[in-house]
Formats: C-alpha cells, sequence, structure tokens
C-alpha cells in the first residue's frame, strides 16, 4: 500500500529557532501533499495544500511566512516552522494524494515542542 | 463548502459488544465520505471510504459504514469489539470537486473495557 514517511516523528527546539520537517511518499508520486495541525484531543487542521512545483495554497487563518511549505519533487514535501514559539508546539501532520485518487495517506506525524 | 458532525465526543463500550459511530455532514455538492482511525500518537489509518456504486461500504478490521444520502449520515459500525479497538476515530468528506482536501469532524474516542 501507499505509504508516507515523516521526519522527525518528534522534535524539540529553543523559541526562536526554526524546525524544518519532512514528508515523504515513498511507493508513489504525490503530486498534492497536505499539511495538518493537530491539538491535543482535538481534530485536525488543515494549514495547506502543498502541489508539486507550484506555491502552497494556505487555509484562512495560517500565516504563510512561519509555515514555509516547499514542495520540490513529487515524493517530498517540507514544513518549515520559523522563529517557533511554544504555541506552535503541536501534533503536525503530512498526507499525500495520487493523482486521480481521492483518498489521502497519512504520514505517522511529528510532534513539535518548543521550549 | 463541507462540514462534519460526528455526534459522539467518547463511546465507551464493552469487549465483544457492538458500537456504531455517527456521522453527519452537510454539503451542497456530491461528495466522498471517509473513515480514518488514529492510535495515540500516530498517523491515521483508513477504516474505509466510499466513492460511489453500493450505500454500505467494508473495511478493514471489520468495520462497515452506510451511506445514507437523504439523511446526510455516514455511520460507521462493528458488530463485536477488541480492546485493540480503543482509538479515536475520524469521519472526514471531501467535495468531488475539491481535489482532494478533506474536511474532518471533531473525532469521537472510543474506549473498549473488558
Amino acid at each position: 500500500g501507499a505509504v508516507v514517511s515523516q521526519h522527525p516523528s518528534w522534535v524539540i527546539c529553543k523559541s526562536g529557532t526554526s524546525v524544518k520537517i519532512e514528508c515523504r511518499s515513498l511507493d508513489f508520486q504525490a503530486t498534492t501533499m497536505f499539511w495538518y495541525r493537530q491539538f491535543p484531543k482535538q481534530s485536525l487542521m488543515l494549514m495547506a495544500t502543498s502541489n508539486e512545483g507550484s506555491k502552497a495554497t494556505y487555509e484562512q487563518g495560517v500565516e504563510k511566512d512561519k509555515f514555509l511549505i516547499n514542495h520540490a519533487s513529487l515524493t517530498l514535501s517540507t514544513l518549515t516552522v520559523t522563529s517557533a514559539h511554544p504555541e506552535d508546539s503541536s501534533f503536525y501532520i503530512c498526507s499525500a494524494r495520487e493523482p486521480g485518487d481521492y483518498e489521502q495517506y497519512f504520514g505517522p506525524g511529528t510532534r513539535l515542542t518548543v521550549t | 463548502a463541507q462540514s462534519v458532525t460526528q455526534l459522539d465526543s467518547q463511546v465507551p463500550v464493552f469487549e465483544e459488544a457492538p458500537v456504531e459511530l455517527r456521522c453527519n455532514y452537510s454539503s451542497s455538492v456530491s461528495v466522498y465520505l471517509f473513515w480514518y482511525v488514529q492510535y495515540p500518537n500516530q498517523g491515521l489509518q483508513l477504516l474505509l471510504k466510499y466513492l460511489s456504486g453500493s450505500t454500505l461500504v467494508k473495511g478493514i478490521n471489520g468495520f462497515e459504514a452506510e451511506f445514507n444520502k437523504s439523511q446526510t449520515s455516514f455511520h460507521l459500525r462493528k458488530p463485536s469489539v477488541h480492546i485493540s479497538d480503543t482509538a479515536e476515530y475520524f469521519c472526514a468528506v471531501s467535495a468531488r470537486a475539491s481535489w482532494g482536501k478533506f474536511q474532518f469532524g471533531a473525532g469521537t474516542q472510543v474506549v473498549v473495557t473488558p
């Protein structure tokens, strides 16, 4: 089946620093990838939709300068949290979709803690 | 725009008993429907999906769901649960013209006890 990986699985960083999270589709080409944020015991909130080779589309209320998304290849998308603050601490999940498929395949998530 | 309502935030159930998780959606256009399961500190795993065809959909781990267009519902059922079914369950809807963008429900926590 379609497998999506994320790296790192957890990261702790100091306030004011930047952290990059990678999302990879391991056995398929993903023209579209999605980035979600999940707070404890809450649902997934879509942050942005990333299409290979073009700029990401951010959801309303998501700061595009703070959450930089790059989808440079058909198997890799990255989310960079710039100048992280404690309120950015969360569980970040990516998903990927094959062309013509409406199902999303989810990565295992990345736990970010900003101290 | 679409919205999804999961009517129960938590469902306690005894092992080997049946369980039903309720999901209602609203949309002005045709949609695809999905149920995902999430175990603690993990990503989401697809249980089943409705794209078209038979309204009764069978998924993995003995789960099934029925699409009811008139009631705009997509309830998930399992006739006999195991301890390992303890997890968070999310219903999701995607408009057919939205290029795969999902709207998730708030989730239902299923707690199975012996």
